[in-house]
This record gives C-alpha cells, sequence and structure tokens, in this order.
C-alpha cells in the first residue's frame, strides 16, 4: 500500500527558507504514470497548492508562489523535496505531499489520490 | 481568497441528502472536466471522494456522487450518516498549469 510521509523541521525563522521532504513507501516515484505534489493549509484555513513536480525533474508550481518555490526528486531514494525561501507568519501551515493522477486525456496532473499526514511547519523568531 | 466558492456550510438530517455547490468560472470549472472533491475530517488528510466531475475512486461508496453544468460543480451525498460530517473542498484544473481550491464547506449532520 502506497504511503507518504512528510519530513523536516517545524520551526523556522522569518526570511530563511522552508524545507520538507516527503518519503514514498509501498511504490516507486521514479514512473510515468504520476506526478508528485506539495498542498498546504494554514491553520483553520482551505487549501493551497503549491506545486507538482515529475519523476525527471519536471515542476509546475502555483504562479503565486512560483518565485519562492523550489522542488526537486530523488528517485534513488524514493523521496521528492520543497523549498520555500523568504518565509513569513503566512507561510505557517500544515504541509502536505501527495501523489498526483491524471485525467483520463493523462493532461492534467490534478488528482491527488494519495496524502501524506501533513507537518505543520510554523514560522517565527 | 480562494478562486473557487463554496458555501462555508451545509447540513442535513441523517438518511437525507445534500448537495454542496462549488462555482468557478469558464477558466477551471466551466473549461475542464477536471472537477475533483475531498473530504476532511478534523486534523486528518485530506481524502479524494470524486475525480473527474463524477467518477468515484475505489472505496468510495455510490452514495457520494458529482456533477458539473456551467462553471458551477456539485457534491451530492446521499443517505447522509454520521461519519459524513466533514469538511468538503472542492478543486479544478485552473488551466496554464495551475490547480485551485474552494474555500470549503462544513457538512453538518444534524
Amino acid at each position: 500500500q502506497l504511503q507518504l510521509q512528510e519530513s523536516g523541521p517545524g520551526l523556522v525563522k522569518p526570511s530563511e527558507t522552508l524545507s520538507l521532504t516527503c518519503t514514498v513507501s509501498g511504490g516507486s516515484i521514479n514512473t510515468i504514470s504520476y506526478y508528485w505534489g506539495w498542498i498546504r493549509q494554514p491553520p483553520g484555513k482551505g487549501l493551497e497548492w503549491i506545486g507538482n513536480i515529475y519523476y525527471n525533474g519536471r515542476t509546475y508550481y502555483n504562479p503565486s508562489l512560483r518565485s519562492r518555490v523550489t522542488m526537486s526528486v530523488d528517485t534513488s531514494k524514493n523521496q521528492f523535496s520543497l523549498r520555500l525561501s523568504s518565509v513569513t507568519a503566512a507561510d505557517t501551515a500544515v504541509y502536505y505531499c501527495a501523489r498526483m493522477d491524471s485525467d483520463s486525456s493523462g493532461y492534467y496532473y490534478v488528482f491527488a489520490d494519495h496524502w501524506g499526514q501533513g507537518a505543520l511547519v510554523t514560522v517565527s523568531s | 481568497q480562494s478562486a473557487l466558492t463554496q458555501p462555508p456550510s451545509a447540513s442535513g438530517s441523517p438518511g437525507q441528502s445534500v448537495t454542496i455547490s462549488c462555482t468557478g468560472t469558464s477558466s477551471d470549472i466551466g473549461g475542464y472536466n477536471c472537477v475533483s472533491w475531498y473530504r476532511q475530517h478534523p486534523g486528518k488528510a485530506p481524502k479524494l471522494m470524486i475525480y473527474e466531475v463524477n467518477k468515484r475512486p475505489s472505496g468510495v461508496p455510490d452514495r457520494f456522487s458529482g456533477s458539473k453544468s456551467g462553471n458551477t460543480a456539485s457534491l451530492t451525498v446521499s443517505g447522509l450518516q454520521a461519519d459524513d460530517e466533514s469538511d468538503y473542498y472542492c478543486s479544478s484544473y485552473g488551466g496554464s498549469n495551475n490547480w485551485v481550491f474552494g474555500g470549503g464547506t462544513k457538512l453538518t449532520v444534524l
């Protein structure tokens, strides 16, 4: 059974860089069938897509976060990672990693069918 | 402010049906059959309930159904059960390699 697990510091100082890693087990990240995504949720608020990455490193980012986001993939470790720079208190959220499946056309990877449990990251000095 | 608009709350009695709407534009919901719905219990990760407007992943009961008309998508939960009480989020491909969510609807089972 596919499982995803987020890991990383739970506390980040303002203006610094948030870094999280998602470890995938029960399946290979090195597949043409799926993208791998990050989604976040500020406390008490709704969901916000951050970005998707393919096994070969191809990425798509939320336009509102693009200037601060970098995603990478390590197929040898079955992991993918998120870096968000210049963080502020507004970046405080639960960060989820997810497997992204596509529609029938195979073009739009916007269905998150497996999720990690989430990692709370607080931005505070 | 979320790209897609959902009512903040909805409610129904056990056994009844309730429908949650999700309104977007021709650039997202209206332009693609890429609407999905997620259920999220407090403190838990979201769970995919509906994808491609009206398809159910394996294991999701047929009490959950989805539809779309123009720029508005809908999720209907039939035969309401206590465990259906949760937050529900819609989402859609937003064009230009973007993925957008609604603000969420809190469903209460009376």
